[in-house]
């Protein structure tokens, strides 16, 4: 079975502009879930879908947005760029439902660099 | 809120050395607690979780983990360090309610000297 795929692996974009990541979940999976990683604050939730509604939020400015599509395929974007914004993004998948034990799985991440 | 904390940022071992990670959390509830590890420039990969299925929790990699309600802690632990074992680990900790946010601690850089 594919595991997480997340694309591109790596992007440049300059400040101002604005940017979409992609990420396919595996196969029967219908939580997505993305965290963005950086040297200084670490692994940050940034959003949950499931079932195509956005489920739990973390604590980022409305320039992150995300959404969800039928076939639980995942895409974040980030709009007016800053250059804070370079992190690798980290999208991960989890079974239907929700119980405590789901495991999330994760894919590759997009290693986003703003210039 | 939840949250873990994670003693040391970075731990040195010599291989075949004994290998313990200290991860601490804070729950006004029964957690989920897991351990991931992250290769250079890879995603992370699952260790282990535990559920309260049983205190102590075996993982991957011969990677075990120990739940203890009296320490709120949740040490990672692995008898003998193997070269590949270089690399970060991170606890996470995931409420009981609902949704799969996790929220992880700031990571511990672990190096496997000769």
């Amino acid at each position: 079975k594919a595991g997480v795929t997340q694309t591109p692996r790596y992007l440049i974009k300059t400040r101002g502009q604005q940017v979409t990541l992609s990420c396919s979940p595996i196969s029967g999976h219908r939580s997505v879930s993305w965290y963005q990683q950086t040297p200084g604050q670490g692994l940050q939730f940034l959003f949950e879908y499931f079932s195509e509604t956005q489920r739990n939020k973390g604590n980022f400015p409305g320039r992150f947005s995300g959404r969800q599509f039928s076939n639980s395929r995942s895409e974040m974007n980030v709009s007016t760029l800053e250059l804070g914004d370079s992190a690798l993004y980290l999208c991960a998948s989890s079974l239907p439902g929700q119980g405590g034990g789901n495991i999330q799985y994760f894919g590759a991440g997009t290693r986003l660099s703003v210039l | 809120a939840q949250s873990v904390t994670q003693l040391g940022s970075h731990v040195s071992v010599s291989e075949g050395a004994l290998v313990l990670l200290r991860c601490n959390y804070s729950s006004s509830v029964p957690p989920y607690l897991f351990w991931y590890v992250q290769y250079p420039n890879q995603g992370l990969q699952l260790l282990l979780k535990y559920t309260s299925a049983a205190t102590l929790v075996k993982g991957i990699n011969g990677f075990e983990a120990e739940f203890k309600k009296s320490e709120t802690s949740f040490h990672l632990t692995k008898p003998s360090a193997h070269m590949s074992d270089a690399a970060e680990y991170f606890c996470a900790v995931r409420p009981g309610g609902g949704g799969n946010k996790l929220t992880f601690g700031t990571g511990t850089q672990l190096k496997v000297e000769l």
